[in-house]
């Protein structure tokens, strides 16, 4: 069935970007999405990219797209104490089953 | 900005007890869905809910579990007869649809089995 990994801890300075990777098993992926959670908060749909890009830009974020070797990675540029947070790396397949499936959550700390 | 609610946030109940983890879905969104996970490990899908009546569901979700929607606006989750093990969080989320639309989660349930 589809697995996805991440690390589970990210530790960075103020300031330094963060980059945050997942792999993925299932070559059928059609969306890849990253959700992050604050504490006390729930998941909260950040970027997606669709499987036909490489690469997309939203303000501080960057999400690449390596499908040849399912990785996907988000980098967070000028990182902030706010960004801490717990990110999820997720993926579904077109047609089918519209249910995304998620990596165990990279906890991204930010220290000053 | 309308969100999903969970209540309550932290529920403790012993083995064999049952549960019924409560959320209110945003409303005008018509899929529901209920996730899971346990310390550690991955979210994992347990069941979505359309037209009141499950359209999916994965191999977790047993005859322990079922869903309801009693009203219009809730949407809950039982656990028959707990075991240590469904000690987890839970994340109920909705969505307008399902292809393409984002599915807006809530802030979870903690369910600890003693």
């Amino acid at each position: 069935g589809e697995d996805v990994e991440q690390s589970l801890f990210l530790s960075v300075r103020e300031g330094d970007s963060s980059v945050i990777n997942c792999t993925y098993t299932d070559s059928s992926s059609t969306y890849l999405y990253w959700y992050k959670q604050e504490p006390g908060a729930g998941l909260q749909l950040l970027t997606y990219i669709f499987s036909n890009m490489d690469m997309k830009q939203d303000q501080r974020l960057t999400v690449l797209l390596n499908k040849k070797d399912k990785h996907l990675s988000l980098r967070i540029a000028d990182t902030q104490t706010g960004d801490s947070a717990i990110y999820f790396c997720a993926e579904r397949a077109s047609g089918g089953s519209y249910i995304p499936t998620f990596g165990r959550g990279t906890s991204l700390i930010v220290h000053p | 900005e309308p969100e999903v609610t969970q209540t309550p946030s932290h529920q403790v109940t012993q083995m064999g007890q049952e549960v019924i983890l409560r959320c209110v879905p945003i409303s005008n969104h018509l899929y529901f869905y209920w996730y899971r996970q346990i310390l550690g490990q991955k979210v994992e899908f347990l069941v979505s809910f359309y037209n009141n009546e499950i359209s999916e569901k994965s191999e977790i979700f047993d005859d322990q579990f079922s869903v309801e929607r009693p009203d219009g606006s809730n949407f809950t989750l039982k656990i028959r007869s707990t075991k240590l093990e469904d000690s987890a969080m839970y994340f109920c989320a909705s969505s307008e649809a399902t292809q393409n639309y984002e599915q807006y989660f809530g802030p979870g349930t903690r369910l600890t089995v003693t």
